[in-house]
């Protein structure tokens, strides 16, 4: 297995830009994650799917911040318009539901805002 | 409220030594798993070991052990005959078990390692 895969490895575009993140979880994995983590404050989970399902958005900073897994094997995290505090490492992780086994991450996506 | 603390924001450690990380937790659950992930430079973050909550016994692999203490909700990790490329960020982190898998993470220790 390829394990989790995440796009673009690196992300510079200018405020007020619109942003695309994206992920592609290991297959058999019904469980998926997106964090955020900054030197600030550290490892943040923005918003969590099961079966494809979101269960808990109440990380996602604003409304700007939108997240949607149309299948199993696909999810996007969108940043519409992006800000410069936005500028951190996006991961995205997944895992058996049951959570017992850990999360398996991807390399993660730095995205910087000027 | 689920909380997962690590006290040390840094450790150092000789080559060849040993070190040990702390971390506790809060929670009401009985069934649960704690995790420590390695997050080298490279920001990969990597698992490095599991513990269920229900088993008594430490969890080792090879060079790491942890020191699960579940009445005091503490988990630490000890790394023996460190290696250079032990240097990185350590997560502690805990999930319940079948509620979803969400993983709550402490602040994270950087550990460095001296020639």
């Amino acid at each position: 297995d390829a394990g989790v895969i995440q796009s673009p490895r690196h992300e510079v575009t200018e405020m007020g830009q619109e942003v695309t993140l994206r992920c592609k979880p290991i297959s058999g994995h019904n469980s998926l994650f997106w964090y955020r983590q900054t030197m600030m404050r550290g490892l943040e989970l923005l918003i969590y799917f099961n079966n494809n399902v979101p269960i808990d958005d109440s990380g996602m900073p604003e409304d700007r911040f939108s997240a949607k897994m149309p299948n199993a094997s696909f999810s996007t995290l969108k940043i519409q318009p992006s800000e410069p505090r936005d500028s951190a490492v996006y991961f995205c992780a997944s895992s058996l539901q049951t959570g017992g086994y850990g999360y398996t991450f991807g390399s993660g996506t730095r995205l910087t805002v000027v | 409220a689920q909380t997962v603390t690590q006290s040390q924001p840094e450790m150092s450690v000789q080559e060849a030594e040993t070190v040990t990380l702390s971390c506790t937790y809060d929670t009401s659950e009985s069934d649960y798993y704690l995790f420590w992930y390695k997050q080298p430079p490279s920001r990969q973050m990597i698992l490095v070991i599991r513990q269920e909550a229900y088993k008594q016994q430490n969890a080792t692999e090879n060079r790491f052990s942890v020191n699960f203490q579940k009445a005091a909700k503490s988990f630490s990790l000890k790394i023996s005959d460190s290696q250079l490329g032990d240097a990185a960020m350590y997560f502690c982190a805990y999930t319940v078990y079948n509620q979803g898998g969400k993983l709550i993470f402490g602040q994270g220790t950087e550990l460095s390692v001296k020639p």
